[in-house]
């Protein structure tokens, strides 16, 4: 079964910044890994699929790379809004997540 | 716009039995995968199961023996009915679709709001 881990567990960043989230697979993926977002009290988002496809609504400033068993999600000029949990996933197996603060 | 809307959730005693249930609108739920997927307080994401648009169902292995994954086309509903309840069991479960795609993998999209199911004695 493929593990993803992600890092750092928590990246603490300020308002305008630019944030780079981390997931490992423990073995190589095709092109199928997805990111997604998640606030307090609310259900998770779907932020990227297919590794670098942003979904329906998504902004430009997220953006997803990578190949094999490294994948990036990029948040370019973080806006208030983008504080949150950020979860990979590939098939049926979530990262532990990567919370964004402040 | 599709959506889902779980209910069903609440406060079960341990061994007890509960059923969710996932109403979607804006899709046919028989013409799509639906998954599972759970949070336990202040953890991450856990897949629980799944049923195809075929009819297959699949179960994480926490779940396997305990919950059914079933679903009522005529309603547009799916259903996980969990029994012999765990402590462990205790999370917000979502019911998502499960979107499948050759060559690129899987995701889910979109997600419903959750139901808290909490086995407490």
């Amino acid at each position: 079964e493929i593990v993803l881990t992600q890092s750092p567990a928590t990246l603490s960043v300020s308002p305008g910044e630019r944030a780079t989230l981390s997931c490992r697979a423990s073995e190589s993926l095709s092109a199928s890994l997805a990111w997604y977002q998640q606030k307090p009290g609310q259900a998770p988002r779907l932020l990227i699929y297919a590794v670098s496809t942003r979904a329906t609504g998504i902004p430009a400033r997220f953006s997803g790379s990578g190949s094999g068993t490294e994948f990036t999600l990029t948040i370019s000029s973080l806006q208030s809004e983008d504080f949150a949990v950020y979860y990979c996933q590939h098939f049926r197996t979530f990262g532990q997540g990567t919370k964004l603060e402040i | 716009e599709v959506q889902l809307v779980e209910t069903g959730g609440g406060l079960i005693q341990p061994g007890g039995s509960l059923r969710l249930s996932c109403v979607a609108s804006g899709l046919t739920v028989s013409n799509n995968y639906i998954s599972w997927v759970r949070q336990a307080p202040g953890k991450g994401l856990e897949w629980v199961s799944v049923i195809y648009s075929g009819g297959r169902t699949y179960y994480a292995d926490a779940v396997k023996g305990r919950f059914t994954i079933s679903r009522d086309n005529s309603k547009d509903t799916v259903y996980l009915q969990m029994s012999n309840l765990k402590m462990d069991d205790t999370a917000v479960y979502y019911c998502a679709r499960d979107v499948a795609e050759a060559g690129t993998g899987n995701w889910f999209d979109p997600w419903g709001q959750g139901t808290l199911v909490t086995v407490s004695s």
